[in-house]
């Protein structure tokens, strides 16, 4: 079946300028994760959604940074006025499982976002 | 805050030889999940291995097992007869605050020699 798609791949942004990044999760998966991941470092938490509820945003670098699953199966990360720090990759992940730990996370490509 | 450590930040190996990935971890709960991905160049990131931190036994998959030491915070990946495949960055990861979040170490990337 199909894997984690994410949208754009790329996107290059001009910073001031409010950008969001789409994730389609695996069919029936549960949780779905954000992480960002600056070059040459590995991926830290941004924010968690089991289902529709977002349990844990507590990686969310500022309130620039906002993420909605509505529905709870499409997510978008939204970051308002775009800084030269937010460029990185962002990957999304999901699981089947809730809340409970070590199911494995399928992870998505990633979109990279270089703010100018 | 709970960290992993991953303290090479390159490995080589040759083809068909063994290789051992570091890692270490802190931790002050008593349940909890470790992992090892891989991601290769420009493609997607993917689970290695996993281990249970209740379970003694060492996790193997194929060519690849964990030397988990609980009481040392130490989960190291060994990988037998190395791969051209096998080429990648190397990511260990740790469970966190009883939930599912993943917390990383910076990683280790890997080059397999023909």
């Amino acid at each position: 079946g199909a894997g984690v798609s994410q949208s754009p791949r790329y996107k290059v942004a001009k910073r001031g300028q409010d950008v969001a990044l789409r994730c389609d999760p695996i069919s029936g998966h549960v949780s779905l994760f954000w992480y960002q991941q600056a070059l040459g470092q590995g991926p830290e938490f941004l924010t968690y959604f089991q289902n529709e509820a977002q349990l844990d945003k507590s990686g969310l670098p500022s309130d620039r940074f906002f993420a909605e699953r509505p529905e709870g199966s499409v997510s978008t990360l939204k970051i308002q006025r775009t800084q030269q720090e937010d460029s990185a990759v962002y990957l999304c992940a999901s699981s089947l499982a809730t809340a409970s730990p070590g199911p494995e996370q399928y992870f998505g490509p990633g979109t990279r976002l270089t703010v100018t | 805050a709970q960290t992993v450590t991953q303290s090479q930040p390159e490995m080589s190996v040759q083809e068909a030889e063994t290789v051992t990935l570091s890692c270490t971890y802190d931790t002050s709960e008593s349940d909890y999940y470790l992992f090892w991905y891989k991601q290769p160049p420009s493609r997607q990131m993917i689970l290695v291995i996993r281990q249970e931190a209740y379970k003694q036994q060492n996790a193997t998959e194929n060519r690849f097992s964990v030397n988990f030491q609980k009481a040392a915070k130490s989960f190291s990946l060994k990988i037998s007869d190395s791969q051209l495949g096998d080429a990648a960055m190397y990511f260990c990861a740790s469970t966190q605050g009883g939930s599912e979040k993943l917390v990383f170490g910076k990683g280790t990337k890997l080059t397999v020699n023909p």
